[in-house]
C-alpha cells in the first residue's frame, strides 16, 4: 500500500463548479498535512497546510480526519487558473520528509 | 530574488557520463532536499540535510552522491549516467525538521541519452 494515496484523475470540471479531492494516508502517526499545487512544468508550490479543525483559504477549503486517516480538499467556484495537479502531502517522524501522493489533476473548462 | 535556485534548468548528457546540479537558497532555512519526480510525475525524496548534515538518504544507488559545503547550498553530483536517470530533480528547503512548510527550486530536467 502506498504511503500517500490519491486519485490521479483526471477530473475535468466547467468553469464555476465545485469540486473535491480526497488523499488517505497508510502511517497513522503522521504529523503534519499539506496541499501543494504543481502546475505543467514547474515545480509544486504550497497552497495550504491541513488543520484537524478544517481551514479555509478564499475558495479553497482543507479538512483533515485522522480517525479515517484522510484529507480532503475542496474547490469552489472554479477558475480556468485552477487547472494543475493537486499533490496531497503527508509528513512523518521526526526526520523532516514531504511524502507525497501521485497527485490529481484538475482540468477546468469554458 | 529567486528564493530556490538550481542550476543547470535542462541537461542532456550521454551514458556513462558524470554530471552534477547546483542548488542555493536564500531564505535562511537549515534544512535542504532532493527530490526525483519521473515520467509518471511522481515525487520521491532522494537527501535530506539538516545544517550540512545528512538525515535522509532513501534507498538511492551510490551513483548519487550529495554535497553540503554549508546550509544554504546542496549538490548533487551523479556518477556513470544510465538512462533510468532521465527526470526532473526538484530541490527544495525549508525551516527545521519537524515538517514545515518546503520552497522547490524551479527543477533540472535531466535528460540521458
Amino acid at each position: 500500500r502506498k504511503e500517500v494515496e490519491q486519485d490521479p484523475g483526471p477530473f475535468n470540471v466547467p468553469e464555476g463548479a465545485t469540486v473535491a479531492f480526497n488523499c488517505t494516508y497508510s502511517n497513522s502517526a503522521s504529523q503534519s498535512f499539506f496541499w501543494y499545487r504543481q502546475d505543467c512544468r514547474k515545480e509544486p508550490k504550497l497552497l495550504m497546510s491541513v488543520y484537524s479543525s478544517g481551514n479555509e483559504d478564499g475558495r479553497f477549503t482543507a479538512q483533515l480526519n485522522r480517525a479515517s486517516q484522510y484529507i480532503s480538499l475542496l474547490i469552489r467556484d472554479s477558475k480556468l487558473s485552477d487547472s494543475a495537479t493537486y499533490l496531497c502531502v503527508v509528513t512523518t517522524g521526526t526526520a523532516s520528509k514531504l511524502t507525497f501522493g501521485t497527485g490529481t489533476r484538475l482540468q477546468v473548462t469554458l | 530574488d529567486t528564493a530556490v535556485s538550481q542550476t543547470p534548468k535542462y541537461l542532456v548528457t550521454q551514458m556513462g557520463n558524470d554530471k552534477s546540479i547546483k542548488c542555493e537558497q536564500n531564505l535562511g532555512h537549515d534544512t535542504m532536499y532532493w527530490y526525483k519526480q519521473d515520467s509518471k510525475k511522481f515525487l520521491k525524496i532522494m537527501f535530506s540535510y539538516n545544517n550540512k548534515e545528512l538525515i535522509i538518504n532513501e534507498t538511492v544507488p551510490n551513483r548519487f552522491s550529495p554535497k553540503s559545503p554549508d546550509k544554504a547550498h546542496l549538490n548533487l553530483h551523479i556518477n556513470s549516467l544510465e538512462l533510468g536517470d532521465s527526470a526532473v530533480y526538484f530541490c527544495a528547503s525549508s525551516q527545521g525538521v519537524e515538517g514545515q512548510r518546503a520552497f522547490f527550486g524551479q527543477g533540472t530536467r535531466l535528460t540521458v541519452v
